[in-house]
């Protein structure tokens, strides 16, 4: 139990173009949705966080504009990287906490390697 | 602001050695403790999770202590494998819940 999913897992673009990353839990609830950022060779830095139904909270640096933030249900957020440049390009995981599992305890998807050029 | 740091940054070990993995944390006020692993390109494996009030847990040839008053926690890896290479993060979360704070984590390379 307790599957995060993300798609795609791979995606490139041109530079200029907005990109869509979607996070579901597949077998659970998820009452907040996290999202990373990783650099290469860099560990994993929080990007935002989301409850659902309600505004995304940024962490500090990370431009809410660029990076939209979408939980609408209980079981998907969407993570939209807009007018994306190849600074953007990384590798960006999500994660999901849920009702009746673990307390506390984060459940990773598989993470999408975005590539912008 | 909680900082978590992972030495060493890498390792490189012989096929059935033992080795441990240590991650040292600034803020002693947790909830718990995470180990994960990464494959290079992958997401991430949870190992081992470690509640505040818990000093280790076991899972096969792996053993993670937690000791919150110092702000240290330890992966032991018993008979190390060619299949443990990967790299190690460790993870703090804050006692709020709210917050997880990675490590840099250790690149573990078992040559056969």
């Amino acid at each position: 139990g307790a599957v995060v999913s993300q798609h795609p897992s791979w995606v490139i673009c041109k530079s200029g173009t907005s990109v869509k990353i979607e996070c579901r839990s597949l077998d659970f609830q998820a009452t907040t949705m996290f999202w990373y950022r990783q650099f290469p060779k860099q560990s994993l830095m929080l990007m935002a966080t989301s409850n659902e139904g309600s505004k995304a909270t940024y962490e500090q640096g990370v431009e809410k504009d660029k990076f939209l933030i979408n939980h609408a249900s209980l079981t998907l957020s969407t993570l939209t990287v807009t007018s994306a440049h190849p600074e953007d390009s990384s590798f960006y995981i999500c994660s999901a906490r849920g009702l009746r599992l673990v307390k506390e305890t984060q459940y990773f998807g598989p993470g999408t390697r975005l590539l912008v050029l | 602001k909680q900082e978590v740091t992972q030495i060493p940054a890498a390792l490189s070990v012989p096929e059935g050695e033992n080795l441990v993995l240590n991650c040292s944390f600034t803020d002693s006020a947790i909830y718990n403790l995470q180990w994960f692993r990464q494959d290079p390109g992958k997401g991430l494996t949870s190992l081992l999770l470690i509640q505040s009030s818990q000093r280790e847990q076991t899972s096969g040839r792996l053993n993670a202590s937690l000791d919150k008053s110092s702000g240290r926690s330890t992966l032991y890896i018993a008979a190390s494998q060619p299949g443990d290479s990967a790299t190690y993060l460790c993870a703090v979360l804050n006692n709020a819940g709210n917050m997880l704070t990675f490590g840099g984590g250790t690149r573990l390379m078992v040559k056969p």
